[in-house]
């Protein structure tokens, strides 16, 4: 029961221009959105997060869009560095029950000096 | 800053045997999680623990795990009989309040059954 679905195995791209990551999710009821990063041999690091009542939410380098009628978010990163190679993976949670986080599969990111 | 903690790093045990798997969660922090990522696959929800009962617990936490906070500031996974199959990362999260919605994880564990 794959709720939290994250298509694109990898990606590689050129340091500088822009990353974006995508997610897709099923259940209607996540409302709040979150991306992690993880290096190897460490724990997921929080990125950024949105609440389904945005549709945009900006860090610094890193963006998060929401589309909630295509239940699909993005994560941007520009410029890209190399030490945003790492696996992302996008998660979602429910305000109005549990609190548990449903991750997607994750994306591995390689950026190409 | 503080951070979730996890010992050991990595725990190697024989099939049947008894671990447990110790977390301290960041010391304001009132809920409690265990997570577990098999090699090559997502990161999935074990249970959650909040106010020293489960609040809620997936199809994977059977008979054969518990959970316990033993004091202020432990937060430990016991697997009764480990199985093969329960060779994984396992990630220990905590959250400072119900209205937070992001969890912070610790390192993990990395546990091989022989």
């Amino acid at each position: 029961d794959q709720q939290v679905k994250q298509n694109s195995p990898s990606l590689s791209v050129q340091e500088g221009r822009i990353s974006i990551l995508n997610c897709d999710y099923t259940n209607s009821m996540f409302d709040y959105f979150l991306w992690y990063k993880k290096y190897p041999a460490e724990g997921p690091t929080f990125l950024i997060s949105i609440s389904s009542i945005k549709d945009k939410n900006e860090d610094g380098r890193f963006t998060v869009f929401l589309n909630k009628s295509a239940k699909h978010l993005s994560l941007h990163i520009v410029p890209s560095q190399p030490g945003d190679s790492a696996v992302y993976f996008c998660a979602a949670t429910s305000n109005f029950g549990n609190e548990k986080l449903t991750f997607g599969t994750g994306t591995r990111l390689t950026i190409i000096p | 800053e503080p951070e979730v903690t996890q010992t050991p790093s990595h725990q190697v045990t024989q099939m049947g045997q008894e671990v447990i798997l110790r977390c301290v969660p960041i010391s304001n922090h009132l809920y409690f999680y265990w997570y577990r990522q098999i090699l090559g696959q997502k990161v999935e929800f074990l249970v959650s623990f909040y106010n020293n009962e489960i609040s809620e617990k997936s199809e994977i936490f059977d008979d054969q795990f518990s959970v316990e906070r033993p004091d202020g500031s432990n937060f430990t996974l016991k697997i009764r009989s480990t199985k093969l199959e329960d060779s994984a990362m396992y990630f220990c999260a905590s959250k400072g309040d119900r209205g937070d919605n992001e969890q912070f994880f610790g390192p993990g564990t990395r546990l091989t059954v022989l």
